[in-house]
């Protein structure tokens, strides 16, 4: 079956300018997370949700990162005010998680440069 | 500029040796354990998964141990293909507030030479 999508692949936005990252889990998962990732380096924790419920977002950098789920399925990731520093592969991942500590499954990610 | 193999740990073999990838994590309550391989441009691919209540567990051509006792975790791989080149994570997950919230080693870059 399909895998986790996300949209765009890639994004390039100037200083200032809000951007907005899709992801698209595989169906009938139930939870959704959010990393980031920086060149060089393992992914970092952004935001968690179960179906619409956001159940963490203690990874979100500032308050110009805000993430939804409205309908428990797709997400967006919306940045604000991009700076330079927010420039990393955003990556999405989703797991069918009945219960606590099943696998996660990652789309491609969407490398955002931040010009 | 900067080169991402300057800031992970490298391990290069040759085609069909066997490869061990090290991982050492901080949190003595994690409970569960996983690794991903992720190749240039793409994202994480879950290789093995391994709870807190074993110790070793074996896939197809991979097997992970787990020591609590020094907080460490390997990946072995058998007969080590280049198709398996790429960098791999160890991630843990240690429940409770932090439910679903995965933690990721640094990575390994592992090179196989045919």
């Amino acid at each position: 079956g399909a895998g986790v999508s996300q949209s765009p692949r890639y994004k390039v936005a100037k200083r200032g300018q809000d951007v907005a990252l899709r992801c698209d889990p595989i169906s009938g998962h139930v939870s959704l997370f959010w990393y980031q990732q920086a060149l060089g380096q393992g992914p970092e924790f952004l935001t968690y949700f179960q179906n619409e419920a956001q159940l963490d977002k203690s990874g979100l950098p500032s308050d110009r990162f805000f993430a939804e789920r409205p309908e428990g399925s797709v997400s967006t990731l919306k940045i604000q005010r991009t700076q330079q520093e927010d420039s990393a592969v955003y990556l999405c991942a989703s797991s069918l998680e009945l219960d606590r500590g099943r696998e996660q499954y990652f789309g491609p990610g969407t490398r955002l440069t931040v010009t | 500029g900067e080169s991402v193999g300057l800031h992970l740990p490298t391990l290069s073999v040759q085609e069909g040796d066997n490869s061990i990838i090290n991982c050492a994590y901080s949190n003595s309550a994690s409970d569960y354990f996983i690794w991903y391989k992720q190749e240039s441009g793409k994202g994480p691919q879950f290789i093995i998964d391994i709870r807190s209540n074993m110790d070793k567990r074996q896939g197809q051509r991979v097997t992970v141990l787990l020591n609590k006792t020094v907080k460490h975790l390997s990946l072995q791989i058998a007969a080590t293909q280049p198709g398996d080149s790429a960098v791999y994570f160890c991630a843990d997950n240690a429940g409770g507030t932090s439910y679903g919230k995965l933690t990721f080693g640094q990575g390994t870059i592992l090179t196989v030479h045919p």
